[in-house]
């Protein structure tokens, strides 16, 4: 079955620590997302690629990375420098290229820094 | 003001009523149009596209006004199964294609 697979789905850190979370995708799509969302609020664009080799800061790229190094992967790094980085994180995934199609999400990955 | 903007409730109705959300967006050059649903700790799932035409699906009516520069979601017969929180998701473009949520309408359907 075509899809996105983010891990883990539930992630402890202390504070001053860096953390990775894994998104992978199988629908063979050029451009993928990370978003973040608060309690009681909408997502908001981290980070985005449109393609291999290439992305862009989103709307609160700051204390965030991320590296599209294989059309299949788009991990995303929470820095120590993210001031408050408790959050439900998710990736997505579309076509890409000049359609505005359907965004694909994974389960999300909750990060709670201790 | 925000680029995407909902009323986040939540709309207290009983099951069998019919209840609309509506969400507005800022830029003029926006070009794609989506409402989707989160149920609770769970991700956005696509609920349907908003077409200039407009849509129905079932139950489900979407409206999109350019001139206005809002879109709109009416839920017909509401079942105690649609109580979720609905995301207006607008597309725009800056070289790339960008969608860009609204903070989402709460719904609650009571017995």
């Amino acid at each position: 079955d075509g899809g996105i697979t983010q891990s883990p789905k539930y992630l402890f850190r202390k504070e001053g620590q860096n953390v990775t979370l894994s998104c992978e995708q199988n629908l063979n799509h050029d451009a993928m997302y990370w978003y973040r969302q608060d309690p009681g609020q909408g997502l908001r664009l981290i980070y985005y690629s449109q393609i291999v080799n290439d992305f862009q800061k989103g709307d609160i790229a700051e204390g965030y990375s991320v590296s599209r190094e294989k059309k299949e992967s788009f991990p995303l790094t929470v820095t120590s420098a993210q001031k408050n980085p408790t959050a439900f994180y998710l990736c997505a995934s579309s076509i890409g290229g000049t359609r505005t199609g359907e965004l694909f999400f994974g389960e999300g990955s909750r990060l709670t820094v201790l | 003001r925000k680029e995407v903007e909902q009323d986040p409730g939540p709309f207290n109705v009983p099951e069998g009523a019919t209840v609309a959300f509506n969400c507005t967006y800022s830029n003029s050059a926006s070009q794609s149009f989506f409402w989707y649903r989160q149920d609770c700790r769970k991700e956005p799932k696509l609920l349907m596209s908003v077409y200039s035409s407009g849509n129905e699906d079932g139950r489900f009516t979407a409206q999109l006004n350019r001139a206005s520069q809002y879109i709109s979601l009416l839920i017909r017969d509401s079942k105690l199964s649609d109580s979720a929180t609905y995301l207006c998701v607008v597309g725009r473009r800056g070289g790339s294609y960008i969608p860009t949520f609204g903070r989402g309408t709460s719904l609650i359907v009571h017995p």
